[in-house]
């Protein structure tokens, strides 16, 4: 079966940086995407990714491993804004999106 | 209206009634989705329609069913819902084929609770 996993949750201080994993094994891959989502908000995009390296965007950068079937989502310069769950998604062989439970971030001051 | 909208935002519904949820998207995308979200757990894919047609239907059960008029506008129709139900309904939309990103753009979400 296609499967996604990531922590159920972390905890972090402001100021810091902190590493969020996503392992996969899907039926095919055609990229990588993060997405945060704010408690009762909509999952908003992060980040795609489809070949293996590393994609800085600002304080935010996503890395990819498809050997390894690894991504994470790296976020530099906490804030507490930064507070919410963090999505992985895998689009598949059929160019389906496969989901990850998501990780909720917690930001102390 | 920017993005994609969905209405209502909250909805209680009894297990005899019937309701419908609305979802728009103003991107000129080519697909839409509906998404069911429990506490917890990942993403339920439930239905995917590309150019009005609906080409997923993930086991859904037969008391949910969609609607899509057109590529603009997405319906779910509910009617003799269980407890169960009761989650985060969440409608999305994306441009598939040649050129598309396929990333998808999540309207706010319909919280449904089934009493």
């Amino acid at each position: 079966g296609q499967n996604i996993d990531q922590p159920t949750e972390m905890t972090a201080t402001e100021g810091a940086i902190v590493q969020i994993n996503c392992t996969y094994q899907t039926s095919g891959f055609n990229g990588l995407f993060w997405y945060q989502q704010h408690a009762g908000e909509a999952p908003t995009f992060l980040s795609y990714n489809v070949l293996d390296g590393l994609e800085e965007k600002g304080r935010f950068s996503s890395f990819l491993s498809r050997s390894k079937g690894y991504s994470y989502l790296l976020l530099k310069e906490l804030q507490m804004k930064d507070s919410a769950s963090y999505l992985c998604a895998v689009m598949d062989s059929n160019y389906q999106l496969i989901w990850g439970a998501g990780t909720k971030l917690i930001i102390k001051p | 209206e920017t993005g994609v909208t969905q209405t209502p935002r909250h909805l209680v519904m009894g297990m005899t009634n019937k309701k419908s949820l609305k979802c728009e998207q103003h991107l000129g995308h080519n697909a839409m989705y509906w998404y069911k979200q429990s506490a917890k757990k990942p993403l339920e894919l439930m239905f995917v329609y590309n150019f009005k047609e609906q080409t997923e239907n993930n086991s859904v059960p037969s008391r949910f069913s969609p609607e899509c008029p057109n590529s603009s506008h997405l319906f779910l129709h509910l009617h003799t819902l269980q407890p169960e139900d009761s989650a985060l309904y969440l409608c999305a939309s994306s441009q598939e084929g040649t050129g598309g990103s396929y990333e998808q753009y999540f309207g706010p979400g319909t919280r449904l609770t089934v009493t």
